[in-house]
């Protein structure tokens, strides 16, 4: 079964400080693991994914197979980064895609 | 450049009517899917099709039907609704080896 799991619902920061997004999940196989952002107003977006492993706005994240992990981390939180985060997981070659709880970020100026 | 579209953006049901909620994407992706979103639980996969001619149930598929009417569109039906089910309702859709991309969104409150 594939499941995601984003520990905290709520996380929130102040402007210049490091930010981390946690993620674990659990997958018998390869997994393709995601992370999407809903910014207000606007619809859900990927924002990085594993295999390009490409930091997009600041943004990276690394897969931990060791850990079944795959948190998302920036140096320094922008304002303009308050939005809903969401892990998602999909198998390699497999079509379902899940996603976690999802984490709301909220940057203090 | 549409790419997803859902209708409607905002319905209100009474318990026990039905309901039909579009989705049409105009990308040519293979995979679509059906996600609700709730306060505290995140998206959660209600059905998904990977191509035209398939279904198949996600997390959450009770109280749900879908249909895969052709590439395009994959409507998601409720045939009697119940409070439970009031949610924002997603659509999504995504070829092979790249991102899913979504719909606006659909908010259903059910009375």
């Amino acid at each position: 079964a594939q499941r995601v799991t984003q520990p905290e619902k709520l996380l929130s920061v102040f402007k210049g400080a490091p930010v981390e997004l946690k993620c674990n999940y659990s997958y018998s196989g390869s997994p393709e693991l995601f992370w999407y952002v809903q910014y207000s107003r606007q619809r859900l977006q990927l924002l990085l994914r594993h295999i390009s492993r490409e930091s997009i706005k600041g943004f990276t994240a690394d897969l931990n197979k060791g850990e079944t992990s795959f948190h998302l981390k920036k140096p320094f939180a922008q304002e303009e980064d308050s939005a809903m985060y969401y892990c998602a997981l999909k198998g390699q070659g497999a079509q379902k895609l899940v996603f976690g709880q999802g984490t709301r970020l909220t940057i203090n100026p | 450049n549409a790419g997803v579209t859902q209708t409607p953006k905002f319905q209100v049901l009474k318990t026990g009517q039905s309901m039909t909620l579009q989705c049409a994407q105009d990308m040519n992706h293979n995979s679509m899917y059906w996600y609700r979103q709730d306060p505290g639980m995140g998206l959660r996969l209600i059905y998904y099709s990977a191509s035209e001619g398939t279904t198949d149930k996600g997390e959450v598929p009770n109280g749900y039907n879908v249909s895969r009417l052709n590439k395009r569109e994959f409507s998601l039906r409720l045939e009697s609704a119940a409070p439970s089910q009031t949610s924002v309702y997603f659509c999504a859709s995504r070829a092979a080896n790249t991102e899913a991309f979504f719909g606006q969104g659909t908010r259903l409150t059910v009375v």
